[in-house]
């Protein structure tokens, strides 16, 4: 069965100051990793997509990255905009249509 | 460019009744998809489809139906409601199945 962990639950910062989130997953081969942020209220708003480990996107204050194991969303010199809760999620080779997502990190940026 | 849109955004039921969400999107979108969001929970995909006229069961489709009849739309249905299906009712769709899907802002459901 796919697993996604993402730590920690909830991660405080100060503006300014650099962090990373985790994900880390168990899929029966990936066909593909997803990165999403939803702020209170609103669905899901998608980030990025990494398909292979060693590959990594970047996006303004944010950068993923993916090993075989785990992926992980550096967010460099935050700002209180940047609060949000991240959702990681995995499609498994064979599966043309199941995302198996994680609980998610909540993200507070304090100015 | 509306993106997708789901109506209504917030819907209170006594138990036993009925109801319909509407998923709307203006990509031109293949892929649909209804999923379901709880405290404490990851996104749990209901039911999908793969293009006009197709539907199928996703991870916890008990309870639901929905349609498809037109390409840009997605119907869910709850025949007759029950506290457990209180949760926050997302639609998403995607180009293809290993393209990103794109969600909705939700519709609110509370089911007395």
């Amino acid at each position: 069965e796919d697993q996604v962990t993402q730590s920690p639950e909830a991660l405080r910062l100060q503006e300014g100051e650099s962090s990373s989130l985790n994900c880390s997953y168990t899929v029966s081969g990936l066909r593909g990793l997803f990165w999403y942020r939803q702020d209170p209220g609103k669905g899901p708003e998608f980030l990025f997509t990494l398909y292979s480990a060693g590959e990594e996107k970047e996006k303004e204050r944010l950068k993923a990255t993916l090993t075989k194991k785990e992926s992980f969303l550096h967010i460099t010199a935050p700002k209180p905009e940047d609060s949000a809760t991240y959702l990681c999620a995995v499609q498994a080779r064979g599966s043309n249509y199941k995302l198996t997502f994680g609980k998610g990190t909540l993200l507070t940026v304090n100015p | 460019n509306a993106g997708v849109t789901q109506t209504p955004k917030f819907r209170v039921l006594k138990t036993g009744q009925s109801m319909t969400l509407l998923c709307a999107q203006d990509m031109n979108h293949e892929y649909m998809y209804w999923y379901r969001q709880d405290p404490g929970m990851g996104l749990r995909l209901i039911h999908y489809s793969v293009g006009e006229g197709t539907t199928a069961k996703g991870e916890v489709p008990d309870g639901y139906n929905v349609s498809r009849l037109k390409k840009q739309n997605f119907l869910l249905g709850l025949e007759s409601a029950a506290p457990s299906q209180t949760s926050v009712y997302f639609c998403a769709s995607s180009y293809h199945t290993n393209q990103p899907q794109h969600f909705g802002d939700g519709t609110r459901l509370s089911i007395l």
